[in-house]
């Protein structure tokens, strides 16, 4: 079955720049969604197909992509960004939905 | 304002059955493909599937993990989505969210609106 890799923990410094990476093989050819996940609370949206973002979420968050490797950037990571990060994407058929399994991302 | 409501979690024995709910409110259900996605405690997001919307004839896709036991359908007359589980395992345990499909076109698979979520838990 389709898999997404994403590293289990991030940590970075206030103010300092986050990057957290999903890979996956069907990535040249479906978009990516990036979801923040904070603790008893459900996902929520912050990066649609690869680089756009939803209206309200911080222009401080930005995703790229090359190749098989996704990536959100957190610019100017602030305490309240402290959370749980997935990425989302679909097979090469398009057919099942696939989630990584999620990224801790600390603000030390 | 825009809202998913899930209900019918509880708990339920192994190869028991469970039907959830989902009430939409504040957008135009019936032109939205739903999904549901379920969390176990302290693990990562898991797919459980999506129906689409009439004009793509309501078609419907599972993980492997359920498929042949769950059956998601809905009710546009309702603004309602259901998740159907059967022959549940204790494996199933989990937080369970609706979620609406973003729309935005050519974003086939993002999810921009979710439900609380319902908790099912399956024990003896």
């Amino acid at each position: 079955s389709y898999e997404l890799t994403q590293p289990p923990s991030v940590s970075v410094s206030p103010g300092q720049t986050a990057r957290i990476t999903c890979s996956g093989d069907a990535l040249p050819k479906q978009y990516a969604y990036w979801y923040q996940q904070k603790p008893g609370q459900a996902p929520v949206l912050v990066i649609y197909k690869d680089s756009e973002r939803p209206s309200g979420i911080p222009e401080r968050f930005s995703g790229s992509t090359s190749g098989t490797t996704v990536t959100l950037t957190i610019s100017g990571v602030q305490a309240e960004d402290e959370a749980d990060y997935y990425c989302q994407s679909a097979d090469s058929s398009g057919t099942y939905v696939v989630f990584g399994g999620g990224t801790k991302l600390t603000v030390l | 304002e825009v809202q998913l409501v899930e209900s019918g979690g509880g708990l339920v024995q192994p190869g028991g059955s469970l039907k959830l709910s989902c009430a939409a409110s504040g957008f135009t259900f019936s032109g939205s493909a739903m999904h549901w996605v379920r969390q176990a405690s302290g693990k990562g997001l898991e797919w459980v599937g999506r129906i689409r919307s009439k004009p793509n004839s309501y078609a419907t896709a599972y993980a492997a993990s359920v498929k042949g036991r769950f059956t998601i359908s809905r009710d546009d007359s309702k603004n309602t989505a259901y998740l159907q589980m059967n022959s549940l395992k204790t494996e199933d345990t989990a937080v369970y969210y609706c979620t609406r499909r973003i729309a935005v076109a050519g974003a086939y698979y993002g999810m921009d609106v979710w439900g609380q979520g319902t908790t099912v838990t399956v024990s003896s």
